[in-house]
């Protein structure tokens, strides 16, 4: 069993649209919630992190967690073009390993 | 940019040979992860270097070596290559031993390519 899932892409929205993407975890232990975006070629870059069960919300992006469902969501509101990348789900298992999920890759549509 | 910088940017490398790759943390981070990332697949951890001490290993055999040096910059080193280990080979710098909130910030990453 895979410790990080993501919902299979690709995604596409359309620009102004609501991009919602979606990660479970396998570890109850887990106690940290990390999403990167990554630019094809480029590398992985923090745009959110969260701890805690609820909502985190950063300008246009939303993080949610329920621990108790071992769900971790993140929302883009008004998708532009400039946020087509992969989203890369990562949570802590233990005091050194990130673990990853395989990615979602977002097309927002101009 | 995150201020983790990575040299080379890419390398071609035959069946066998061995190769080493360097990062230079964040100011002020003590901490260096590596991972390996194969094409359409997120980054897989091989380990962690704190306070120059290897703090933790993924599933890679150990022909995938590394040192962290006193100015916490960090090497990776792997022998006999192999196909497989074609990827992109990042690495990350955090502060204090990657502790469960730490931020792990990403260098731009080597393009190793094993011919």
């Amino acid at each position: 069993q895979k410790e990080v899932e993501q919902n299979s892409g690709p995604l596409s929205v359309p620009e102004g649209a609501i991009a919602s993407l979606n990660c479970t975890y396998s570890d109850r232990g887990s106690q940290s919630f990390f999403w990167y975006r990554q630019y094809s070629g480029k590398s992985p870059e923090l745009i959110m992190s969260i701890y805690s069960n609820g909502d985190k919300e950063d300008g246009r992006f939303t993080a949610q967690l329920n621990k108790a469902s071992q769900y971790v969501s993140l929302l883009i509101r008004d998708s532009q073009p400039s946020d087509s990348a992969t989203y890369l789900c990562a949570s802590h298992f233990n005091d050194y390993k990130l673990s990853f999920g395989a990615g979602t890759t977002v097309t927002v549509r101009a | 940019e995150t201020g983790v910088t990575q040299s080379p940017t890419h390398l071609i490398k035959t069946r066998g040979q061995q190769v080493t790759l360097r990062c230079s943390s964040q100011s002020g981070h003590n901490t260096v992860s590596w991972y390996q990332q194969a094409l359409g697949q997120g980054p897989q951890f091989i380990f962690q270097y704190y306070r120059e001490e290897e703090n933790g290993r993924g599933n890679f055999p150990p022909r995938f070596s590394g040192l962290q040096f006193p100015n916490y910059s960090s090497e990776l080193n792997v022998n006999a290559l192999e196909l497989d280990d074609s990827a992109l080979y990042l690495c990350a710098s955090s502060l204090s031993g990657g502790g469960v909130r730490s931020i792990q910030y990403f260098g731009a990453g080597t393009r190793l390519s094993v011919l």
